[in-house]
């Protein structure tokens, strides 16, 4: 059975820019989940989609900013990008409670 | 908002002594605590889960006891092994609509000598 894949692994964008990230979950979970993970913050939520509907959402500014399609695939979608934003972006899919994570995509910014 | 409290810490055992990692809480509304393993270059992995019903619960070498007076979660691996290494996080369950929303503690970094 696959885990949860993403992609790209790595990226690197400039200041201003936008970027999309893409999530595909566990065969069968509708639950995806998204969270930052940075050294000095440590691992944020940021929301979560069940269904194509965002069922809950962290403390984010509304730069960022998600959606799920019917196939249960998911993307993120950060705008005007900062240097703060680098990080690595998770995504964890859910059938019930036990979350599964992914390996992550390494976001920097230049 | 309220946050699982979870300095980065070093914990440092010899190979096959017992580990205990700490986590403290502050949402006494809580119902659902996970333990999560990352290691380096890899998302976290799922190790173990206890809901608030319960005081204890037991896996393969990793026991994760709960109590709810003190809001404090603990981690004890038996026997630990080299490939135990990683920084293992606590995280609380606080999704509305029964969905999954992880509140993580800062996260502990085990590491195991040979």
């Amino acid at each position: 059975k696959a885990g949860v894949t993403q992609t790209p692994r790595y990226l690197i964008k400039t200041r201003g820019q936008q970027v999309t990230l893409s999530c595909s979950p566990i065969s069968g979970h509708r639950s995806v989940s998204w969270y930052q993970q940075t050294p000095g913050q440590g691992l944020q939520f940021l929301f979560e989609y069940f269904s194509e509907t965002q069922r809950n959402k962290g403390n984010f500014p509304g730069r960022f900013s998600g959606r799920q399609f019917s196939n249960s695939r998911s993307e993120m979608n950060v705008s005007t990008l900062e240097l703060g934003d680098s990080a690595l972006y998770l995504c964890a899919s859910s059938i019930n409670t036990e979350a599964f994570f992914g390996q992550g995509t390494r976001l920097t910014v230049v | 908002g309220e946050s699982v409290g979870l300095h980065l810490p070093t914990l440092s055992v010899q190979e096959g002594d017992n580990s205990i990692i700490n986590c403290a809480y502050s949402n006494s509304a809580s119902d659902y605590f996970i333990w999560y393993k990352q290691e380096s270059g890899k998302g976290p992995q799922f190790i173990i889960d206890i809901r608030s019903n319960m005081d204890k619960r037991q896996g393969q070498r990793v026991t994760v006891l709960l109590n709810k007076t003190v809001k404090h979660l603990s981690l004890q691996i038996a026997a630990t092994q080299p490939g135990d290494s990683a920084v293992y996080f606590c995280a609380e369950n606080n999704g509305n609509n029964a969905g999954n929303m992880l509140t993580f503690g800062g996260g502990t970094r085990l590491m195991v000598k040979p």
